[in-house]
């Protein structure tokens, strides 16, 4: 198995507050990925890093930031957290981005706002 | 636009029977097929994949086939059993940019009786 953790796996908190979540990888690849998935929705792109420091938005980045200060950890953080992004949250590593390029997921952090 | 279609679940079939899950696509371009799974309280992990018009993928008796001509990239299987009880998501990847990103099904849910 791919080696990525998250953390917390859990996590209830209140609207307003700001919220960080972690993806941490042994894998030493280059692109990480932040995803969440909600029944109906499937799986929507947050953000994505193509580097250190590098990084960019996918489809449904408004409310979210994320940083990515070296290869091995990808922070997503909820400036401040409401009730529509409740979910679960999934980070996902691949070491290129050729033509049929696998991607490896994390167990995913479930996200309750109140 | 790139955009990914499956039937909508759940699926429930008794043990050792035979497994259809639909897949079409619409896409620009050549892109790659993905069939990923999500076991119960699991991230996600990749089942097959093609990477051109008329390859197979297939993986743990699972199989699906690219077809250019009907735009679809069915998942098959023989006979299924209760551990093939899971979420099953059809994907496509394009180029973005400095990425190539994936579009993602809203995900099939099957269960197995034994």
């Amino acid at each position: 198995d791919a080696g990525i953790t998250q953390s917390p796996r859990h996590k209830v908190t209140e609207t307003g507050t700001p919220v960080t979540l972690r993806c941490h990888q042994t894998e030493n690849h280059r692109y990480m990925y932040w995803y969440r998935q909600d029944p109906g929705h499937g799986l929507r792109l947050i953000h994505y890093s193509y580097g250190v420091k590098d990084t960019d938005k996918g489809e449904v980045s408004d409310g979210y930031s994320v940083s990515r200060s070296k290869t091995e950890d990808f922070l997503l953080t909820l400036e401040s957290a409401t009730s529509s992004q409740t979910s679960v949250y999934f980070c996902a590593i691949s070491d290129g981005i050729g033509a049929g390029r696998e991607q490896f997921f994390g167990p995913g952090t479930r996200l309750t706002v109140l | 636009g790139n955009s990914v279609t499956q039937m909508e679940g759940p699926v429930t079939l008794s043990e050792e029977a035979f497994l259809t899950i639909n897949c079409t696509y619409t896409a620009t371009g050549y892109p790659s097929l993905f069939w990923y799974v999500q076991y119960p309280g699991e991230g996600l992990q990749l089942l097959l994949k093609a990477t051109k018009a008329d390859d197979k993928g297939s993986n743990k008796g699972f199989e699906a086939t690219y077809r250019k001509e009907t735009t679809s990239f069915h998942l098959e299987k023989g006979s299924v059993q209760v551990s093939d009880s899971a979420v099953y998501f059809c994907a496509l990847d394009y180029n973005a940019g400095n990425n190539r990103k994936l579009i993602w099904g809203l995900g099939t849910s099957l269960a197995v009786n034994p």
